[in-house]
């Protein structure tokens, strides 16, 4: 089955760091670019990163930028997003998404920064 | 940035209706526009991308139209799985921009 699955997830405080991930599965990662998008409770989607297939091109939005990381290991089928300095606007749901129009989506994982 | 609105932001519809929802960009960004559905605490899912292109397995009832700056997605006949938030984005130029959404629910 083609899917992606988010995990890494959970509570942090201000000021603090997480690290997400995505499994694929069912297709080879390393044939697309990849995507991380966000949804703040009860508001609308945002992109946040993407990486191209060898992981060699990175684009952010504005709002994450020096503080967030896209990375991706295609041998292991895996997407990353290293987010430090953490803060309360962050708190969301993030998706991992498969290419630059997103075809596939992952379930999403919550991500809560509070004190 | 290319900033993206939709119109309208709601509209209540009943079955067998036709509805269209509008989706502006504030610069000309070609045909790369995708449009997803979104029902309540689930993922997106993937609907249109290039402007008019059905992904896989997309019901014919789905269209999309548009180039440039203004874009369309129309629902030939409403079904009872159809409502739900519709978001367009665009995809010409980073950072890559979604609309604020449009909630389609039962009249």
């Amino acid at each position: 089955e083609v899917q992606l699955v988010e995990s890494g997830g959970g509570l942090v405080q201000p000021g603090g760091s997480l690290r997400l991930s995505c499994a694929a599965s069912g297709f080879t990662l390393s044939d697309f670019r990849m995507t991380w998008v966000r949804q703040a409770p009860g508001k609308g989607l945002e992109w946040v990163a993407n990486i191209n297939e060898d992981g060699n091109e990175k684009n952010y939005v504005d709002s994450v930028k020096g503080r967030f990381t896209i990375s991706r290991d295609n041998a292991k089928s895996s997407l990353y997003l290293q987010m430090n300095s953490l803060r309360a606007d962050d708190t969301a749901v993030y998706y991992c998404a498969r290419g630059t129009a997103v075809a596939l989506w992952g379930q999403g994982t919550l991500v809560t920064v509070s004190s | 940035d290319i900033q993206v609105t939709q119109s309208p932001s709601s509209l209540s519809a009943s079955v067998g209706d036709r509805v269209t929802i509008t989706c502006r960009a504030s610069q000309g960004i070609s045909n790369y526009l995708a449009w997803f559905q979104q029902k309540p605490g689930k993922a997106p899912k993937s609907l249109v991308f290039l402007a008019s292109i059905l992904q896989s397995g997309v019901p014919s009832r789905f269209s999309g139209s548009g180039s440039g700056t203004d874009f369309s997605l129309t629902i030939s006949s409403l079904q009872p799985e159809d409502f739900a938030t519709y978001y367009c984005q665009q995809y010409k130029s980073y950072p890559f921009t979604f609309g604020p959404g449009t909630l389609v629910d039962i009249k």
